[in-house]
Order: structure tokens, then sequence, then C-alpha cells
């Protein structure tokens, strides 16, 4: 079973259009850790956001806010009012206790096209 | 800021071959790990290394692959004799570490496109 959903593979958006892209994942444990990484044509992979199971706070950080809700195991990314810059494959990942979170589970990435 | 360099980025190798795939973690950093992501694929964990041993592996990281930390800077993986099906992207990436009591995020490399052929 996969530990990390993220059902939509491709979408296109029109600059200055909110995007939200979804990721589902699946535990047993009580402590994890969620993650969005950003991979943009250049390949690399950056670091955007943790979240740990204790705090569902949502976040926000300028364009971008997370939706975290144990209830529905949804770790939802929101980009407002999206730019061509943010074109890219967006990660979901997941770290879990046992492997001391040191064991990152991904999804199978979105990739966000943004259009001018 | 401090970031994770890794060479080459791009290597081409002929099947049976043996490649070192080289990465220099964040300094401050005590847990290191490789990544391998196939071409419009999604990211797949292979190892965890800490105090100079494997802490955790996946079942991809069989006999044909190790790790090494040669010097107090340098992260190395090694596949000894490659297949078609090792051609990939190789991400290294480390952390503080959580035992450690730093962060748990992963930093990551710019990646190293192996192909094999």
């Amino acid at each position: 079973a996969q530990k990390v959903t993220q059902a939509q593979t491709e979408i296109s958006v029109v600059e200055k259009e909110d995007v939200t892209l979804d990721c589902v994942y699946e535990t047993r444990d009580t402590t994890y850790y969620l993650f969005w990484y950003k991979q943009p044509p250049s390949g690399e992979l950056v670091f955007l956001i943790r979240r740990n199971s204790f705090d569902e706070q949502n976040e926000i950080s300028g364009r971008y806010s997370w939706n975290f809700q144990k209830s529905t195991s949804s770790f939802n990314f929101t980009i407002t009012a999206s730019q061509v810059v943010d074109s890219a494959v967006y990660f979901c990942a997941l770290s879990e206790a046992p492997d001391n979170f040191n064991k990152f589970y991904f999804g199978s990435g979105t990739k966000l096209n943004v259009k001018p | 800021e401090p970031e994770v360099t890794q060479t080459p980025s791009h290597q081409v190798t002929q099947m049976g071959q043996e490649v070192i795939l080289r990465c220099v973690p964040i300094s401050n950093h005590l847990y290191f790990y490789w990544y391998r992501q196939i071409l419009g694929q999604k990211v797949e964990f292979l190892v965890s290394f800490y105090n100079n041993e494997i802490s955790e592996k996946s079942e991809i990281f069989d006999d044909q692959f190790s790790v090494e930390r040669p010097d107090g800077s340098n992260f190395t993986l090694k596949i000894r004799s490659t297949k078609l099906e090792d051609s990939a992207m190789y991400f290294c990436a480390s952390s503080e570490g959580f035992e450690r009591g730093g962060r748990v995020e992963q930093y990551f490399g710019p990646g190293t496109r192996l192909t094999v052929t």
C-alpha cells in the first residue's frame, strides 16, 4: 500500500489562479512528520515545510499555505495567486517514528504548470 | 546558506562497470542519505547512514550498493556492477537528526544523473 498518495498527476493553471495540491498519507504511527518538497525543472529538491503529527495548526508562508487534517489523513498545499516560477513537480513525504524519522516515503508527485 | 553538493552532475557508464557517486553533506549534519528517482517516477529511499554505519536500508539497496564516509566531509555511494535499471537520478541528503535533538527535515543535493548504457 502507498504510504503517500498524490492523486493529481498534473495540474495546469493560468497565472494568478489559486491551486491546491492534494496529499493523503497512511500510517499506523501516532508520531510522524509530513513534508512538502518542490522539484523545479532544474531537478533539485527544495524543502518547503515540515509538520509533525501533533501540530494540526495550518501554516501560511507568503503565497503558500498548508492544511493538515488528521481526520482525513491529508496534508494539502495551496498556492495563492500562482506565478510562472511556481511551475515544478511538488512532492509530499512522510517519515515515521519507528525509523527515527530517517526514512522518507515520497508520493509520486504533482506536476504544476503555471501558464502566463 | 549551507547546501549539499554532489559530483558529478551526470555520469555515463557501461553496464557492469563500477561507479562512485560523491556527496558533501551540510557540515554540521550527522545523518546522511541516498535516494534515487527513476525518470518521471517518485523519489525512493535507498539508505541512511549515521556514526559510520548504515542505520536503515531499503530492499533496493542490495549487495551491489555500498556507502562510505571516507573522510570528514565526503559521503559516497558505490554501485559495484551497474545494470541498465540503475539509470536514475541519485540524490544525496543530510539532516541534523531527530535522535540528536535536531530537525528532521532532509536537505537534498542537486542530484547525479546516472546513465547506464
